[in-house]
């Protein structure tokens, strides 16, 4: 079955680095997506992506933040000068349609610490 | 935003079934899922429902939504071992793009 790999699996960054989160969609899906999961508490949307460009972001998301798609296969979160509330489980994901009932196909997570 | 309500825990026995409940927040959500989260792997969609159905089954799921009380329980026949996992509840947000999830219901099942 098809499935969207995240890389790394786990990153350990200082307070103020750059880090690049990796992901590498299902190869027909069009939206892509990231979200994160602050341990212990929701898993919370960032950003979708498509065509692109952002389809939608939330509060989260400011200008730290970016993604990017550039080649044909991988989708980039970028965190530009990490904070320690950065820290928690980022997950990506893709779907095929943007309509609801195809769902979304998640990664297995990048665990991201900031020390 | 306003938060996806659900029991944080839940064990039950093998063999029994499984009822998880979840409270949504908006009224006009098309769809909800059911995703499960086994320990370090990824958010596995299990099912979903469009709001005009009341039931979906599939297979030992069971997924009932009351749209009136803004409610949607998962429920899991005859659970197994396997079946332990946290399990999120989820709405399609009315932009269609983000899910807003609940935090999720640990559920243990013991032998």
């Amino acid at each position: 079955e098809p499935e969207v790999t995240q890389t790394p699996s786990h990153q350990v960054t200082q307070m103020g680095q750059e880090v690049i989160l990796r992901c590498v969609p299902i190869s027909n899906h069009l939206y892509f997506y990231w979200y994160r999961q602050i341990l212990g508490q929701k898993v919370e949307f960032l950003v979708s992506f498509y065509n692109n460009e952002i389809s939608e972001k939330s509060e989260i998301f400011d200008d730290q933040f970016s993604v990017e798609r550039p080649d044909g296969s991988n989708f980039t979160l970028k965190i530009r000068s990490t904070k320690l509330e950065d820290s928690a489980m980022y997950f990506c994901a893709s779907s095929e349609k943007g309509t609801g009932s195809y769902g979304y196909t998640f990664g297995s997570g990048t665990r991201l610490t900031v020390v | 935003g306003e938060d996806v309500e659900q029991s944080l825990f839940l064990s039950v026995r093998e063999g029994d079934s499984s009822v998880i409940n979840c409270t949504y927040t908006d009224s006009s959500s098309t769809y909800l899922y059911w995703y499960k989260q086994e320990p370090g792997a990824g958010l596995q969609l299990l099912t979903y429902i469009f709001s005009n159905m009341d039931m979906k089954q599939d297979q030992r799921l069971t997924v009932l939504l009351n749209k009136k009380d803004k409610h949607l329980s998962l429920r899991i026949a005859d659970t197994q071992t396997g079946d332990s996992a946290i399990y999120f509840c989820a709405e399609r947000t009315p932009s269609g793009y983000a899910l807003n999830f609940g935090k999720g219901t640990s559920l243990l099942v013991t032998p």
